[in-house]
């Protein structure tokens, strides 16, 4: 079974440009994450989907960040324009529901995008 | 903002001895869930340990809970040198948002 797939692995951009990255969950799984993880810090959450809508996005910044999945499968996180704070490693997850449709809560991520803002 | 916390920073061992790292939370968690990390790679889930749980082990690792005291250890047993890497704990919080709080991980390193 493939796991989460996202591209690309590594991006530098000068500050002010745009950038986005792409994440296609494992196959069946309902639930995405994007996650912003700093140098040597654990993960913090920036939005979660359930299909295609977002539910929980109180930690995107609005003014930004944008993100969206269309189709309820890929996702594409933007940042428009990016700052030096941003230089950050951008992971996605993904995790599916079990039985009678509750929430599994194994989150299976990605390797991360490597962002370098100069 | 960080729920979990992991004690040590950083751990620094002998192949073939035991590692022992903790975490403590702040809040009432539905599940606790621990995680490895390589340089330069994506997160591993090793092992999720629910809030009416005590102890659980699979393979060479042993995690407890002690929801009174709202910690957390993860033990591994006779460490590998692959077993150098990042380990986070990460909390699913009781608020129904079922996304993960991450600490700010130790670093495990295993000289063999």
């Amino acid at each position: 079974e493939a796991g989460v797939v996202q591209s690309p692995r590594y991006k530098i951009i000068e500050k002010k440009q745009p950038v986005a990255f792409w994440c296609n969950p494992i196959s069946g799984h309902n639930t995405l994450y994007w996650y912003r993880q700093n140098l040597g810090q654990g993960p913090e959450l920036l939005i979660r989907y359930e299909n295609e809508e977002a539910v929980d996005d109180s930690q995107l910044p609005k003014d930004r960040f944008s993100a969206e999945r269309l189709k309820g499968v890929d996702s594409t996180l933007k940042i428009q324009p990016a700052e030096l704070g941003d230089s950050a490693v951008y992971l996605c997850a993904s995790s599916s529901h079990g039985l009678a449709g509750a929430l599994t809560d194994t989150q299976y991520f990605g390797p991360g995008t490597r962002l370098t803002v100069l | 903002s960080q729920q979990g916390e992991e004690d040590p920073q950083a751990l620094s061992i002998q192949e073939g001895e035991n590692a022992t790292m903790n975490c403590s939370y702040k809040t009432s968690i539905n599940n606790l869930q621990w995680y490895r990390q390589n340089s330069g790679r994506g997160l591993v889930h090793l092992i999720l340990i629910r809030s009416n749980e005590r102890e659980k082990h699979s393979g060479r690792l042993r995690v407890t809970l002690d929801t009174s005291k709202k910690s957390s250890s993860l033990l591994i047993t006779a460490s590998r040198a692959a077993d150098t890497a990042s380990y986070f704990c990460a909390t699913d919080v009781n608020t129904g948002r079922r996304a993960l709080t991450f600490g700010s991980g130790t670093r495990l390193q295993v000289q063999p």
